[in-house]
């Protein structure tokens, strides 16, 4: 079934080490996003790409980093994790076929750091 | 600032209809989203409305004023599966989306 994957589902991770949470779509979408979610917060962006080979930063991009060698692929990195990143990390996508156009998301990676 | 806010949780009737509203100062409109999110789950979209006034699909409907800054979810027929978080966004003068913090919304039979 199209859509997006994320990977891992979960993870715990000790503070101080390197992450790279994965995510890949197949509905060949230009725009991909990163998003946080933290109870009672909104969802709060921490980079996007337009396209391919083009990255932004978000509302909350301290300790992120991310990378778009291609249409497909959009992988998050915490260079060195601290406890503040644990939360539910979603990637999403969206054709960039107007404004209208709705964000897909994938099914998110709930990440804990101890 | 920038600023969204809804109610933070609602409880309803099955059978029954609930309103959800979202005010919201932005820095420019060129939208506003709702999406659904169900218990450890991804968001899914439900409507878009970026002209004032009410859109209908099926049992849910959304209501636009942007004189007002304000919009609403309609859920009619409420059903046990309708419990879920309501999330309302609005694209700014950036196309960028502000979100709000979600309403999460009880079904009590």
């Amino acid at each position: 079934i199209a859509g997006i994957t994320q990977a891992p589902t979960s993870q715990i991770l000790a503070a101080g080490r390197r992450m790279t949470l994965r995510c890949t779509q197949d509905m060949r979408h230009n725009a991909m996003y990163w998003y946080r979610q933290d109870l009672g917060l909104g969802l709060r962006l921490i980079h996007y790409s337009n396209t391919a080979g083009t990255t932004g930063k978000g509302e909350v991009p301290d300790g992120y980093s991310v990378s778009r060698a291609n249409t497909d692929d959009f992988p998050l990195t915490l260079a060195s994790a601290v406890p503040s990143q644990t939360s539910v990390y979603f990637c999403a996508s969206r054709d960039g076929g107007g404004a209208g156009s709705p964000l897909h998301f994938g099914n998110g990676t709930r990440l804990t750091v101890t | 600032g920038q600023n969204i806010d809804q109610p933070t949780e609602m409880t309803a009737t099955e059978g029954a209809i609930v309103q959800i509203n979202c005010t919201y100062q932005t820095s420019g409109f060129n939208g506003l989203f709702w999406y659904q999110q169900h218990a450890g789950e991804a968001p899914t979209f439900l409507s878009y409305n970026v002209l004032d006034g009410l859109e209908e699909k099926g049992r849910f409907s959304s209501f636009l004023s942007r004189s007002k800054g304000y919009s609403y979810l309609l859920l009619k027929e409420l059903q046990m599966k309708d419990s879920a978080s309501y999330l309302c966004a609005v694209m700014d003068s950036n196309y960028q989306l502000i979100w709000g913090a979600g309403t999460k919304l009880i079904i009590k039979p």
